[in-house]
């Protein structure tokens, strides 16, 4: 079974600048969630998709971050302008229902904003 | 306002030996918890849950213990091998509402290392 895809796996930007993730979640897989993991934390849900619906987005920034989930499968993350506070990984996990507490992570991207 | 604490950032367990992680919670709604394991460069990996009702939970060389009273819960590898050295997080879930599912808070991490 493959497993969480994301891309891009590094990515350099100048503050300011826009930025998109990817995300491919494992197939057959309703719930999908986006964290922001900041070097020496804990990841940090911004965002959690069932389906195409959000279904809990309280702790994203939502004057510069956006995300979409249009056919229920892949998700797109993006911020627009990026800050310096935002150079964090960024991972992306589902899980085959919703009420599932055990979420299967993807690499994540490692984004660095100068 | 972190409400899942990993107190110690770091630890090192020679082979062969017990390996102990620590996690506090301060929220008293959660109901499970979970210990995820990251390599680097990779996402974080499933190990191990327990639910608020158990007090132990047994996999293999992996035990989790919770005391619901101390809201404590750690993690003990017995016997630690060279390859369990990853950093250890440890999360705590609870009903968001009945629409949203479960929304996992996890700590810090602890970075174990295991020498030969």
């Amino acid at each position: 079974e493959a497993g969480v895809a994301q891309s891009p796996r590094y990515k350099i930007i100048e503050k300011r600048q826009s930025v998109a993730f990817w995300c491919n979640p494992i197939s057959g897989h309703a719930t999908l969630y986006w964290y922001q993991q900041i070097l020496g934390q804990g990841p940090k849900l911004l965002i959690q998709f069932q389906n195409n619906g959000v279904v809990d987005d309280s702790q994203l920034p939502k004057d510069r971050f956006s995300a979409e989930r249009l056919k229920g499968v892949d998700s797109t993350l993006k911020i627009q302008p990026a800050k310096l506070e935002d150079s964090a990984v960024y991972l992306c996990a589902s899980s085959l229902v919703r009420a599932s507490y055990e979420q299967y992570f993807g690499p994540g991207t490692r984004l660095t904003v100068t | 306002d972190q409400q899942v604490k990993q107190n110690s950032p770091s630890l090192s367990v020679q082979e062969g030996r017990i390996s102990i992680l620590n996690c506090d919670y301060t929220n008293s709604m959660f109901d499970y918890f979970l210990w995820y394991k990251k390599y680097p460069a990779e996402g974080p990996t499933f190990l191990i849950s327990i639910s608020s009702i158990k007090d132990k939970n047994e996999d293999g060389r992996f035990t989790v213990f919770l005391n619901k009273s101390a809201k404590h819960l750690s993690l003990h590898i017995v016997p630690s091998q060279p390859g369990d050295s990853a950093v250890y997080f440890c999360a705590a879930s609870a009903l968001l509402n009945s629409n949203s599912g479960y929304a996992l808070n996890f700590g810090k991490g602890t970075s174990l290392l295991v020498t030969p």
